[in-house]
Parts: C-alpha cells; structure tokens; sequence
C-alpha cells in the first residue's frame, strides 16, 4: 500500500498569511494527487486533481504543484473560510489512500 | 447538480449488519465509478470501496474484504454498502462519493455521510 504522510499535522495562521502543506507519498505516483478541504461536521471538498489542476469554482489562491513522491498545496493569501483541515489522497493504485490530515488553525 | 444522499446508518451490536444506501441524482449515475470513503470519529479519511459503472468491477480496502460488500443498482441509480461482521473499529461516518471519468479516478463529489456506531 501507498503510505501518505502530510506535515505540519497542525499550522497555525493568521489571515492573509501564505501557508504550504507537504505531502509525500512512499512510493511515487506521478501526479495522481488530489486535495481536499473539510470542516467540522461536513463532507470534503474537492479542491485540486493531478496534483496541480484546480476543481472549477475553487478560488486561484489555492494552488497545488509536485509530481513523483513529494507534493505542496499552497494557499496564496489565507481567508476566513480557509481554516479547515486538508487532506491529500493518492489515486494511482490500489488501496487509495489519504494522508492523515493537516489542520489549518486561526493564530 | 450533482446530489448524493446516504441512508441506513445507526447503532448495531458487534457482529451485526446494515445496509448503507445512496441515492445519486443530478448525473447520469451508470457512467461513473462510485465509491464508499469513511471517517472514524475525530479521525482521517479512509477508503473503504469501490464499483465500475455496470458492478462488474469492485475493489476493497483489506480490512473489509469478506465483510463488507459494494453494489449498485443502476435502474434505481443508486448505490449500496452491505456491512457484516462489524467490529467497533468499523464506528464511522460513512461518505458515498462519485468518481471521476478516466483510468485514474479521484472523488469529485461526495453525500453528507450517515453514521454507523458499533458498540455493545
């Protein structure tokens, strides 16, 4: 299986700051990464696919870059709405698999 | 608009079933791929299975083979999750997602989840 590691577990931010998210992937994977978003008591939002692209609808200060085994997710400008926590997922092979979710905390 | 809307969650004893329903709308449901994601209590996303648009395909996560078993019943468009021999650890929210089209598939929309607690 595929082993999804993100790091921080936890960032904290103020809004209007640049913050990154690393994932990395135990194996390489291309660039079959997809990001998500989720807030308390709601289902994931679909943010970003094949590591970079970005899901229609989601603003530009979202973005994502990495290929092979190493991959950021970068929120240009923090809003309010942008503190939740971030999952990464592979889906180049079976078992897909999340990295274990990094939160994305008000300073 | 795509909606997917899942029932069937509740309390069961260990080693008790359920059957997780999802009722897809919005989209032409027999062209996708779906798929079950679940969420432990305060805990991440895990993957749980998957089904080809006619149910000839399905792939499960390891620790749910010959537990749990995905169907999809394309005429009714929705999509199901037989859940047997539970076990405290399989507690979770239960996420019915639609796929992606193409070889490789990643979720681009999801239900609001229905809970599943196994406890004595």
């Amino acid at each position: 299986d595929i082993q999804m590691t993100q790091s921080p577990s936890t960032l904290s931010a103020s809004v209007g700051d640049r913050v990154t998210i690393t994932c990395r992937a135990s194996q390489r994977i291309s660039s079959w990464l997809a990001w998500y978003q989720q807030k308390p008591g709601k289902a994931p939002k679909f943010l970003i696919y094949k590591a970079s692209s970005l899901q229609s609808g989601v603003p530009p200060r979202f973005s994502g870059s990495g290929s092979g085994t190493e991959f950021t997710l970068t929120i240009s400008s923090l809003q309010p709405d942008d503190f939740a926590t971030y999952y990464c997922q592979q889906y180049n092979s079976y078992p897909y698999t999340f990295g274990q979710g990094t939160k994305l905390e008000i300073k | 608009e795509v909606q997917l809307e899942e029932s069937g969650g509740g309390l069961v004893q260990p080693g008790g079933s359920l059957r997780l329903s999802c009722a897809a709308s919005g989209f032409t449901f027999s062209s996708y791929w779906m798929a079950w994601v679940r969420q432990a209590p305060g805990k991440g996303l895990e993957w749980v299975a998957n089904i080809e648009q006619d149910g000839s395909e399905k792939y499960y996560v390891d620790s749910v083979k010959g537990r749990f078993t995905i169907s999809r019943d394309n005429a009714k468009n929705s999509l199901y999750l037989q859940v047997n021999s539970l076990r405290v650890e399989d507690t979770a929210v239960y996420y019915c997602a639609r796929e992606s089209s193409g070889w490789y598939r990643f979720f681009n929309y999801w239900g609001q989840g229905t809970l599943v607690t196994v406890s004595s």
